[in-house]
Parts: structure tokens; sequence; C-alpha cells
């Protein structure tokens, strides 16, 4: 079946642009994270949605970043005012019922601020 | 496509030979355990997980060991194939209220020699 899938899968945006990358979970998967992973680095964790609730947003490293889930199906991290040090690949993953630690990620945006 | 784990350790194994990659983790209260495999441009790929009360689980061509003692997790590769060679990261989830959360490891690089 069809895995999560991401888009735009690179994105180059100029300093203090706001960028909007959406993310397509699994069919049937109630839950939802974003995590950012720098070159080099493992995945850092942002912000989980369970259904369209967003139970935790700890990870997210500033006010520029907001992520929703409206519907409890897609969901979109926003960045605003996209500053260099958010360059970075931002990935999705969910994961089925009662399972949030299987969690299937989807390919990233390569995001670049220039 | 982009590289993943630029200055990431390495191990290089011969094609047929066994791997070992090995993790040391720091939460002594994650309810599980993950391995995922990272190729260059793609997201992450779930291999296996390992519930925290257990300390070996088998998959296909793969084992993990777990020893809570010294907070040690490792992943077998049976047979090693060239299809094997990506960066692979070892990940805990948290406890309880906070068990979505994915904490990753550094990451290791395995290349498959022919």
């Amino acid at each position: 079946g069809a895995g999560v899938s991401q888009s735009p899968r690179y994105k180059v945006a100029k300093r203090g642009q706001d960028v909007a990358l959406r993310c397509d979970p699994i069919s049937g998967h109630v839950s939802l994270f974003w995590y950012q992973q720098a070159l080099g680095q493992g995945p850092e964790f942002l912000t989980y949605f369970q259904n369209e609730a967003q139970l935790d947003k700890s990870g997210l490293p500033s006010d520029r970043f907001f992520a929703e889930r409206p519907e409890g199906s897609v969901s979109t991290l926003k960045i605003q005012r996209t500053q260099q040090e958010d360059s970075a690949v931002y990935l999705c993953a969910s994961s089925p019922p009662y399972k949030d630690y299987e969690q299937y990620f989807g390919p990233g945006t390569r995001l670049t601020v220039t | 496509g982009e590289s993943v784990g630029l200055h990431l350790p390495t191990l290089s194994v011969q094609e047929g030979d066994n791997s070992i990659i090995n993790c040391a983790y720091s939460n002594s209260a994650s309810d599980y355990f993950i391995w995922y495999k990272q190729e260059s441009g793609k997201g992450p790929q779930f291999i296996i997980d390992i519930r925290s009360n257990m300390d070996k689980r088998q998959g296909q061509r793969v084992t993990v060991l777990l020893n809570k003692t010294v907070k040690h997790l490792s992943l077998q590769i049976a047979a090693t194939q060239p299809g094997d060679s990506a960066v692979y990261f070892c990940a805990e989830t948290g406890h309880t209220g906070t068990a979505s959360k994915l904490t990753f490891g550094t990451g290791t690089r395995l290349q498959v020699t022919l």
C-alpha cells in the first residue's frame, strides 16, 4: 500500500520567507509525527498529533514553527520568517493504532534557506 | 541525492558476512527500542523493535539484542548484502506519557564490500 508522502521534496526559501510543508500519512494511522534532521545527524522530534489533537509540541525550536492537522489526516508544518539555521530535512512519520513506537517515515522535505 | 551521515562511524563488512551494529542508549525507562535504516535521500525505514522487557528478538535476517544492565542495544544482520548499505539508527521511546516521542542515536554507516 501507499506509504507516507511529503511535498514538496525540495524547497529553497530566501531568509525571511514563510514556508509550508505537507504530510500525507498512511491511511488508518491516527498518530502523526514531525522530525527535523540536520545533515549527518539523527532525526530530532518536533511535534506529535493524535488525530487532530496536537499532544506534544515540546520539540518545536521557536514560535516561528507551527503545525496543524485540522481533520486528523493531512498535516502541515509551517515555518515563518525562515532563518538559515532552519535548513534541514523535515521528516513526517505516522504509526498504526496503539503502536506509536512503530513509526513509518516519509521521504522528507529538504529545506534550504539562502 | 544528498548524503546522510557524512561524519558517522563506519562499519565495513564483506558481502555474505554478518554485521553487528551497536548503540548505547541513555533512558533506562524507555518502553521500546527500535532500529531504523536510512538510505541516502530517503526517510528512515523501520527494521525491528524490541520491548524493554525482552532481551532478544529476531526478524528476517536481523536480530536485536538488548542489554539493560549496560544500556546497550545491538543489531545483527546475517549474510550482509549490498542492499544493506545505509546508515543505521537506534531509537528509543519515552515512558508512559512520553511514549510516542522517539529519541534517535547518532547513527552508524554500514558499507558492504564485494
